[in-house]
């Protein structure tokens, strides 16, 4: 088992729909998740982070995250085609003060 | 946020070459990694460079291989040594500011080995 998982999609979404993705992990004492967003050829962007169950929410963005069944997810609302793009999922796993991230999941928003 | 600078941003070298990729903070932060992305790919840690001892490296990834330094808190290198083609890869550097937990990359250096 991967210890951080995500779909890897592509997920298609047409343009002011919601998109939804999921992200799971292995490390049950994990305190720290976060949401990077990739453009093709670029590097690695911080969009959204989350320490306490529940949502947060900042703009077009809302990150959930529920550790008793050890889930983040991130919502992006009224989707754009320039939120096209790669979203990794990363987790500060207990053990150990670095970031394990997943396989990220492509998203495509259609005009 | 931080201002995170590399050098090169893209080099093609030989089998057998060494590289070393450069990564400059524009203020000081407190821990400085090195990520690897290989094509399609996800990100993998090579490791945590820590200022004025040596790097701690994870699993797969040793320092005859992957020399780092830091010299200081705004500074790092990463050498990649005697490349093969496998070594083709985006070469990224991270940093974390404070006691914050947020982690912000820098643009990367895109290695092509022939």
């Amino acid at each position: 088992q991967k210890e951080v998982e995500q779909n890897s999609g592509p997920l298609s979404v047409p343009e002011g729909a919601i998109a939804s993705l999921n992200c799971t992990y292995s490390d049950r004492g994990s305190q720290s998740f976060f949401w990077y967003r990739q453009y093709s050829g670029k590097s690695p962007e911080l969009i959204m982070s989350i320490y306490s169950n529940g949502d947060k929410e900042d703009g077009r963005f809302t990150a959930q995250l529920n550790k008793a069944s050890q889930y983040v997810s991130l919502l992006i609302r009224d989707s754009q085609p320039s939120d096209s793009a790669t979203y990794l999922c990363a987790v500060n796993m207990a053990a150990g003060n670095k970031l394990t991230f997943g396989g990220g999941t492509r998203v495509l928003v259609k005009p | 946020s931080a201002v995170i600078s590399q050098k090169p941003s893209r080099d093609i070298c030989q089998r057998g070459t060494s590289l070393t990729i450069q990564c400059q903070v524009d203020s000081q932060v407190t821990m400085m990694f090195w990520y690897r992305q290989q094509p399609g790919q996800s990100l993998t840690l090579i490791a945590t460079a820590n200022q004025g001892s040596e790097a701690t490296y994870e699993s797969g990834f040793v320092i005859d291989k992957f020399p780092i330094s830091r010299p200081n808190l705004t500074f790092s290198t990463l050498t990649v040594s005697n490349m093969s083609p496998e070594d083709s890869s985006i070469y990224l550097c991270s940093v974390r500011r404070g006691t914050g937990r947020e982690q912000y990359f820098g643009p990367g250096t895109r290695l092509t080995v022939t």
